[in-house]
Parts: structure tokens; C-alpha cells; sequence
């Protein structure tokens, strides 16, 4: 199972919006509206961000939201923030009881 | 509150074998899965497997399912996660994860395995 694909680096200014994708196939992102997103800081644990593809969990902010077409999912970011600045993973069931994640986004506030 | 408790750093040599735990509460243990996900040193996040803990069934990603077990103790709301075989590449943080209908709501701190000769 080959990792999703996500941009190595998506920067903004501070109060800007951001967009980052996330592209699988036909076997995963495409036939699922499971798509998760991770947001983790340096030496921290992943924190829940987004699931089933547009959907927060209590206590996100509502600055973070998810969309989906066809193979590419995307998480954006609007009034970037200084703690925005993290790294980015998306995940997705792909069929047969297995995961897979994404190969990581690095967000910079400029 | 939920949590994850995982067992402490270990230091392993190549060949050997190691077993991570897991110890859930705050909810019913044999309500939900568990995944078990790694980070090697700046790499990205790594699904390894999961365990649906209720009745044991497990299933693992191709790329460890011949090296990785997944299992778990209801009496001790406790899952464990053994890799063997040992490799230098398996040097990594190990995270266990609750399953919520397809996403991971709630983590463990990680396990840092390092195996070194």
C-alpha cells in the first residue's frame, strides 16, 4: 500500500488560508469518505484535526475544514495562525481493514 | 478521562524481538479498536496494524505482517504490539491509537524503540 501523496511544505502569512492536498486512488481516498487529518507538533503527539473527510471534533477550531473530490482530499487552514505551524498528515481506510497515511506536510507562518 | 498508557523506552540489539503495551482507560476496552502506528526518526506516520479488541481479530500491513503481532489482555484493558526481528530501520516511536469508525480520536504518548548494536 503506497502512502497518500501530500506537498513536502505549504507556507502562509499569519491570517491567510492555506490549502493542503492529499492524493490517493481509486482504492482509497476515492472509494471512501473516511479521510482523517493529523496535526502534529515537533516531539508531540498526533492530535485529530478533521474526520470523515469534513467533520471536527470538539474542541478544533472551526478555522480547520476538509473537502474531498474524487481521489484528492484537501485541508484548509483560514486565518493561519503561529501554532498553525506544524507537520500535516492525512489518512484514509483503503479496503480490506487497512490504513494508510500520508507522506506529511510541513505548514511554515511566515 | 480516555487514555492511552504505553510502556517505556527500549533499547533493542538487531535480531531480537520487542513488545510494546498499551493500556486503556476512561471506556469500555472491548468497545473499540485499537491501531498501532509508528514514526521513525523524521519520517512520516507509519500504519503497522490493528487489533478490534473485542473478539481479537487482527489485521496487519503488508509491509510488517510476517514480523509484527498484534494482541491484547481484556482482564488488564491492555493491548501489546511485538515486532521481531529487529532491524537498525525499526528504530522509531510507537504510538497505539483508539479507533473511532475509521479515525484515531484519541493516542497514546509513544514507545521509543531503538535498537542499536
Amino acid at each position: 500500500q503506497s502512502a497518500l501523496t501530500q506537498p513536502a511544505s505549504v507556507s502562509g502569512s499569519p491570517g491567510q488560508s492555506i490549502t493542503i492536498s492529499c492524493t490517493g486512488t481509486s482504492g482509497d481516498v476515492g472509494s471512501y469518505n473516511v479521510v482523517s487529518w493529523y496535526q502534529q507538533h515537533p516531539g508531540k503527539v498526533p492530535k485529530l484535526m478533521i474526520f470523515d473527510v469534513s467533520k471536527r471534533p470538539s474542541g478544533v477550531s472551526d478555522r480547520f475544514s476538509g473537502s474531498k473530490s474524487g481521489n484528492t482530499a484537501s485541508l484548509t487552514i483560514s486565518g493561519l495562525q503561529a501554532d498553525d505551524e506544524a507537520d500535516y498528515y492525512c489518512c484514509s481506510y483503503a479496503g480490506a481493514s487497512t490504513y494508510v497515511f500520508g507522506t506529511a506536510t510541513k505548514v511554515t507562518v511566515l | 478521562q480516555v487514555q492511552l498508557v504505553q510502556s517505556g523506552a527500549e533499547v533493542k540489539k538487531p535480531g531480537a524481538s520487542v513488545k510494546v503495551s498499551c493500556k486503556a482507560s476512561g471506556y469500555f476496552f472491548t468497545d473499540y479498536a485499537l491501531h498501532w502506528v509508528r514514526q521513525a526518526p523524521g519520517q512520516r506516520l507509519e500504519w503497522m496494524g490493528w487489533i478490534y479488541v473485542g473478539n481479537g481479530n487482527t489485521k496487519y500491513s503488508e509491509r510488517f505482517h510476517d514480523r509484527v503481532t498484534i494482541t491484547r489482555d481484556t482482564s488488564a484493558s491492555t493491548a501489546y504490539m511485538e515486532l521481531s526481528r529487529l532491524r537498525s530501520e525499526d528504530t522509531a516511536v510507537y504510538y497505539c491509537a483508539r479507533n473511532q469508525e475509521y479515525h484515531m480520536d484519541v493516542w497514546g504518548k509513544g514507545t521509543t524503540v531503538t535498537v542499536s548494536s
